[in-house]
């Protein structure tokens, strides 16, 4: 059973707008949450990250945002440029009892049009 | 500059021909992993090590290997390899305690024929 779940496989948004990548989970005690970001042939790159205690986290054109009710969080892209486009990955830390694993969603494939 | 680095980066074996994909870090990290990267399927843990001489089986262990001899060493050994385990292999690294990053290998693309 996936406990990290990205639901869009793919997401085309327009340059200059915003790009909106969200991610669910399941498991209340995951304390922990990093974006990555792929381009071919490389590999993930850490993005931008938010711990359990905060509800939102901005570095420049990206901000994390999470909802602990709802166990959801998003990536939020503004503006979007073309060397955006890439595959996301969310990751989840599953905190001591787990070994502090990283728990992996299947990853959305952006894509930005000019 | 800080690395995580994989040999080789592309690799085409037979079935049944052992082999060893290394992974070295420059971090002094104490938590490796080793993943494998299929379509739809994202990121799947294969094995993890915690620190020397301390290994665990990750989602998906069957017909891998690792060992942890080194702080900066985690080789990937695929005793006797079949074709289901053609795929995109990534080695990471990162600090033990859990609010912190993963840095990630350049990947190791293997096929099995």
């Amino acid at each position: 059973d996936q406990q990290v779940k990205q639901n869009s496989p793919s997401l085309s948004v327009q340059e200059g707008r915003i790009s909106i990548l969200n991610c669910d989970y399941t498991n209340s005690m995951f304390d922990y949450f990093l974006w990555y970001k792929k381009y071919p042939a490389e590999g993930p790159t850490f993005l931008i990250s938010i711990s359990s205690i905060k509800d939102k986290n901005e570095d420049g054109r990206f901000t994390v945002f999470l909802n602990k009710s709802a166990k959801h969080l998003s990536l939020h892209i503004v503006p979007s440029q073309p060397g955006d486009s890439a595959v996301y990955f969310c990751a989840a830390n599953a905190g001591l009892g787990s070994n502090y694993q990283l728990i992996w969603g299947a990853g959305t494939k952006l894509i930005i049009k000019p | 500059e800080a690395q995580v680095t994989q040999n080789p980066r592309y690799l085409i074996t037979v079935t049944g021909k052992k082999l060893t994909v290394t992974c070295s870090q420059n971090m002094n990290h104490e938590y490796m992993s080793w993943y494998r990267q299929d379509p739809g399927l994202g990121l799947r843990q294969i094995y993890y090590s915690m620190n020397v001489e301390v290994t665990d089986k990750g989602d998906v262990p069957e017909g891998y290997k690792v060992s942890r001899k080194e702080k900066r060493n985690f080789p990937l050994i695929l005793e006797s390899p079949s074709p289901n385990q053609t795929s995109l292999y990534f080695c990471a690294s990162r600090f033990r305690q859990g609010r912190t990053e993963a840095f990630f290998g350049q990947g190791t693309r293997l096929t099995v024929v």
